[in-house]
């Protein structure tokens, strides 16, 4: 385990719909991201936040919104819903700002189907 | 070209022998190489990282680094069937991101 939690474990949602996904960060991390993992293929990078700012974004388009809180717990909003959002997204916390993956830990995911 | 490739697999080896897997990727100012064990329907964890050529040990596994042909690997010893899962390369690039390939999937028979 490692203190990084997701909330809900599955959703079912319909195109158009709108969908928030939640994190909480291991304790003391203060900075998250967020990739999108689609069937068969690799975590792709959605964007990350660093002390409440947005700190690097991936090749998302901009329905795909994030937040972070002042205790660091962080949402993924995605908008206007289509299939090909169906994947399971990831949330990752880490102690610095910059990328460092090697102190980055993953939550369990969040498993998100669009019909 | 993608930014990260992987044979996707499945690579299978009987228990007891080592598992070879390959990555290669395209940013030559990349500096950081990172492998990740995913079971299915869990999250990836970091199992191994790599920041100079040559070779890095940490118990069964051995990441190698090649910068020159922008290549990296990772050996399995002496492979259990624990170690099945799909196995992920990860290079922070350039720009400062994590970029993942596909994926290789690991089967190991007893």
């Amino acid at each position: 385990e490692t203190g990084v939690t997701q909330s809900p474990t599955h959703l079912i949602k319909t195109r158009g719909q709108q969908v928030t996904l939640r994190c909480s960060s291991q304790s003391g991390h203060n900075t998250v991201s967020w990739y999108q993992q689609a069937l068969g293929q690799g975590p792709q990078f959605i964007f990350q936040y660093y002390r409440e700012e947005e700190n690097g974004r991936g090749n998302f388009p901009p329905r795909f919104s994030g937040l972070q809180f002042p205790n660091y717990s962080s949402e993924l909003n995605v908008n206007a819903l289509e299939l090909d959002d169906s994947a399971l997204y990831l949330c990752a916390s880490s102690l610095a700002g910059t990328f460092r993956p090697d102190t980055q830990y993953f939550g369990p995911g969040t498993r998100l189907t669009v019909l | 070209q993608k930014e990260v490739e992987q044979n996707s697999g499945p690579l299978s080896v009987p228990e007891g022998a080592i598992a070879s897997l390959n990555c290669t990727y395209s940013d030559r100012g990349s500096q950081s190489f990172f492998w990740y064990r995913q079971y299915s329907g869990k999250s990836p964890e970091l199992i191994m990282s790599i920041y100079s050529n040559g070779d890095k040990e940490d118990g069964r596994f051995t990441a190698q680094l090649n910068k020159a042909s922008q290549y990296v690997s990772l050996l399995i010893r002496d492979s259990q069937p624990s170690d099945s899962a799909t196995y992920l390369c990860a290079v922070k690039t350039s720009t400062d991101k994590l970029i993942f390939g596909t994926g290789t999937r690991l089967q190991v028979f007893p």
